[in-house]
């Protein structure tokens, strides 16, 4: 069954230090997602992006966040300058496009923890 | 703005018990809603979501949800309850005709007692 892989399953890292999350989505997928999930709280919807673009972003998506799609296959989350608090879970996910719009299905990967110290 | 409210954010079940969890959800239009699970260490699966059509849905490991526009409500229920649904449950609400941005619930973490 075709899956959402995420690298690294694990990263810690120091403050200040830039981190890249890498994913790859489902091969006929079109809409790509980031969510976090600091722990103990709620899963939380950071972006979307399709054709090349950024579709959607939340409030925490600030400046230091980027998201990229450097190929046909990864879609990648940067974090410029970690700070203590984007230490959390983080899931990448994706849909396929469905007739008139998106499905509304999303499938998650199993994430990448990051520790920031 | 669309929001999801879990109630219960523990809840402790004997096995071959009912599973009942709740979600509420607030939106002036109904939005698409799912259940998502998270076993430990693991990704978020889907269980089972409603877009259209009949109210009463049914999802994997024999899980099922109605969709009650007059209650506003997404609950999600198991006749009888395996060791192996230990998990923490999300409900999730996605807007109509929109991008496919999901707005999760805070998470029941459901146990399941021998």
């Amino acid at each position: 069954e075709p899956e959402v892989t995420q690298t690294p399953s694990h990263q810690v890292t120091q403050m200040g230090q830039e981190v890249i999350l890498r994913c790859v989505p489902i091969s006929n997928h079109l809409y790509f997602y980031w969510y976090r999930q600091i722990l103990g709280q709620k899963v939380e919807f950071l972006v979307s992006f399709y054709n090349n673009e950024i579709s959607e972003k939340s409030e925490i998506f600030d400046d230091q966040f980027s998201v990229e799609r450097p190929d046909g296959s990864n879609f990648t989350l940067k974090i410029r300058s970690t700070k203590l608090e984007d230490s959390a879970m983080y899931f990448c996910a994706s849909s396929e496009v469905g007739t008139g719009g998106p499905t509304g299905e999303l499938f998650f990967g199993e994430g990448s923890r990051l520790t920031v110290l | 703005a669309q929001s999801v409210t879990q109630l219960g954010s523990h809840v402790s079940v004997s096995e071959g018990a009912l599973v009942l969890l709740r979600c509420n959800y607030s939106s002036s239009v109904p939005p698409y809603l799912f259940w998502y699970v998270q076993y430990p260490n693991q990704g978020l699966q889907l269980l089972l979501k409603y877009t259209t059509g009949a109210t009463l849905v049914k999802g994997i490991n024999g899980f099922e949800a109605e969709f009650k526009k007059s209650e506003t409500s997404f609950h999600l229920t198991k006749p009888s309850a395996h060791m192996s649904d230990a998990a923490e449950y999300f409900c999730a609400v996605s807007p109509r005709g929109a991008t496919n941005k999901l707005i999760f619930g805070t998470g029941t973490l459901l146990a399941v007692q021998p």
